[in-house]
């Protein structure tokens, strides 16, 4: 089956670092995704992993460990327009390699405060 | 990158009546995927909809609910049938070029049925 676990929600201060964990359990990983989610809005891409190791990318960095099935993304110098949903996704291969579809996790809450 | 819109963008729909939306992609794309986001909640995939090929429904949701079709490479309808209040949801068109490990999300389809 396919599990994939975030916090519901993480508060944190502007300038601040923060980290969203997601831990996740699937049959045919290709790959882990983090998109951001504004209200009302659509997600938008925000890293991707599929071998070990942290990927950085500007104030975002993500990382991610295979053997635990663990992934983390890592956000620095926190502004207010970081508050959103983040959303965990991992690419499935699908029965036969036939599909490249993104199971998402339950998604984080993060609130900036000033 | 994918450029991704969708009709229409919310409706105000009936108990028993069926919606279709469209979702149209500004380049040719093989994998296109149909996903359901209830108030609060993270996305849901529903189905993956590769054209020339009969779409691949998750478990929880069927094709007598959930109609599909993809006539070409950049368009595809997806119907909810028979609504009831708890078909209320952003319903999300997603598209993978392939190549690249990014999937590309439309703006939505906020559905509300009385």
């Amino acid at each position: 089956g396919q599990n994939i676990d975030q916090p519901t929600e993480m508060t944190a201060t502007e300038g601040a670092i923060v980290q969203i964990n997601c831990t996740y359990q699937t049959s045919g990983f290709n790959g882990l995704f983090w998109y951001q989610q504004h209200a009302g809005e659509a997600p938008t891409f925000l890293s991707y992993n599929v071998l070990d190791g942290l990927e950085e990318k500007g104030r975002f960095s993500s990382f991610l460990s295979r053997s635990k099935g663990y992934s983390y993304l890592l956000l620095k110098e926190l502004q207010m327009k970081d508050s959103a949903s983040y959303l965990c996704a991992v690419r499935d291969w699908g029965y036969g390699g036939a599909t490249n579809k993104l199971i998402f996790g339950t998604g984080t809450l993060l609130a900036v405060q000033p | 990158s994918a450029v991704i819109s969708q009709k229409p963008s919310r409706d105000i729909c009936q108990r028993g009546t069926s919606l279709t939306i469209q979702c149209q992609v500004d380049s040719q794309v093989t994998m296109m995927f149909w996903y359901r986001q209830q108030p609060g909640q993270s996305l849901t995939l529903i189905a993956t909809a590769n054209q020339g090929s009969e779409a691949t429904y998750e478990s929880g949701f069927v094709i007598d609910k959930f109609p599909i079709s993809r006539p070409n490479l950049t368009f595809s309808t997806l119907t909810v049938s028979n609504m009831s209040p708890e078909d209320s949801s952003i319903y999300l068109c997603s598209v993978d070029p392939g190549g690249i490990n990014e999937q590309f999300f439309g703006p939505g389809t906020r559905l509300t049925v009385l």
